[in-house]
């Protein structure tokens, strides 16, 4: 089945440093994977689509310049938190579909910043 | 915007006992809808996925039932056990079928 890799599973950072989150496609190509984020006692929102070969689209009260998707190939898309903050402390989760097949999420990251 | 509603919030069962899961949403040009189960500080599992052309789908214990021309969803899970214990998301996709929109979920406690 579809299998979605995302790294590292928790980081803890301190503040004003950048963090990397990598996910990747195991067993087949995406060319759009979506980046989530779920603050503690709340529902997962959608951040951002993450298009193979193009910018990203960015949802509505997500910076841009403050997280940054690149993807760069069909199996792997980066998200990287830049100058994190404690308010950037979340469960960020990536996830890749398969058309009408479904969509595999990630096993999420957690991230701490401090 | 899609608005997704799960009801109850939390719900606590003996074991063995049979329980449906709710979830409402707002908008019912759907492309298709999704449950997954989220263990405390975990990903997701994928249980059921239905076709907004779908009424229900089966696995093992669970059944989710579709009805988009009402905006409603529901999860029924037979006999359930203490490993079933969980937050149960339902999430709707829209129309081109790959973004989600989650509901707030349901915490579920099975007692052994």
């Amino acid at each position: 089945g579809a299998v979605v890799s995302q790294h590292p599973s928790w980081v803890i950072c301190k503040s004003g440093t950048s963090v990397k989150i990598e996910c990747r496609s195991l067993d087949f190509q995406a060319t759009t994977m979506f980046w989530y984020r779920q603050f503690p006692k709340q529902s997962l929102m959608l951040m951002a689509t993450s298009n193979e070969g193009s910018k990203a689209t960015y949802e509505q009260g997500v910076e841009k310049d403050k997280f940054l998707i690149n993807h760069a190939s069909l199996t792997l898309s980066t998200l990287t938190v830049t100058s994190a903050h404690p308010e950037d402390s979340s469960f960020y989760i990536c996830s890749a579909g398969q058309g009408t097949r479904g969509y595999t999420f990630g096993s999420g990251t957690r991230l701490t910043v401090v | 915007k899609q608005e997704v509603t799960q009801i109850p919030a939390a719900l606590s069962v003996p074991e063995g006992e049979n329980l449906v899961l709710n979830c409402s949403f707002t908008d019912s040009a759907i492309y298709n809808l999704q449950w997954f189960r989220q263990d405390p500080g975990k990903g997701l599992t994928s249980l059921l996925l239905i076709q907004s052309s779908q009424r229900e789908q089966t696995s093992g214990r669970l059944n989710a039932s579709l009805d988009k021309s009402s905006g409603r969803s529901t999860l029924y899970i037979a006999a359930s056990q203490p490993g079933d214990s969980a937050t149960y998301l339902c999430a709707v996709s829209r129309t081109t079928g790959n973004q989600f929109y989650f509901g707030t979920g349901t915490s579920l406690t099975v007692i052994p």
